[in-house]
């Protein structure tokens, strides 16, 4: 299995602004994925990121809100941009193995709450 | 579109007794994967067990055992002699050649 750090761990924002989380695997892993959990709820997928190309978004879901970056293996970012209460949420990521078909891993979450 | 089922939203069991917790799904694909995940409290989402669709045979982890029921589409997880620490969300996932998809979790007390 793989080591998956992320930060920040949590943090209380305003409304307007936008917060950027950082996910740091201890190894290389092709597909990474942003997952959202809304309080009291279950995991939704935000969107999927290969290195190297466009991440690829759910329904619902937008790249001017949620912009994704995967320099390379072992690092991804996902900003929460022009945060709204409604945002408030758990972003967890995780890391496929075998192409991503097999297990996903994850990290410990961000807990973001908007005021 | 695959979807995942979980009937009990919440669940309560004596330490040291079993208690199994149901999963139900809809797929066309034959080929696929299973898991439960724990989610504690500091909610870490924790990989439990892991069950592949064209193994007859139920997975196992120590007190971790499935029932997997592919003809029905079930895929419940039995904990054996139940610890405090197994205090957590449960939630049952469906990967099969698209994204992982998840139900909706069942809240599972030990109680001392």
């Amino acid at each position: 299995s793989a080591v998956i750090s992320q930060k920040p761990s949590r943090d209380i924002c305003q409304r307007g602004t936008s917060l950027t989380i950082q996910c740091q695997v201890d190894s290389q892993v092709t597909m990474m994925f942003w997952y959202r959990q809304q309080p009291g709820q279950s995991l939704t997928l935000i969107a999927t990121a290969n290195q190297g190309s466009e991440a690829t978004y759910e329904s619902g879901f937008v790249i001017d809100k949620f912009p994704i970056s995967r320099p390379n293996l072992t690092f991804s970012t996902l900003t929460v941009s022009n945060m709204s209460p409604e945002d408030s949420s758990i972003y967890l990521c995780s890391v496929g193995t075998s192409g991503g078909r097999e297990t996903q891993y994850f990290g410990p979450g961000t807990r973001l709450l908007v005021l | 579109a695959q979807t995942v089922t979980q009937s009990q939203p919440e669940m309560s069991v004596q330490e040291a007794e079993t208690v199994t917790l149901s999963c139900t799904y809809d797929t066309s694909e034959n080929n696929y994967y299973l898991f439960w995940y724990k989610q504690p409290p500091s909610r870490q989402m924790i990989l439990v067990i892991r069950q592949e669709a064209y193994k007859q045979q139920n997975a196992t982890e120590n007190r971790f055992s499935v029932n997997f029921q592919k003809a029905a589409k079930s895929f419940s997880l039995k904990i054996s002699d139940s610890q405090l620490g197994d205090t957590a969300m449960y939630f049952c996932a469906f990967m099969g050649n698209n994204d992982m998809r998840f139900g909706a979790g069942t809240r599972l007390t030990v109680k001392p």
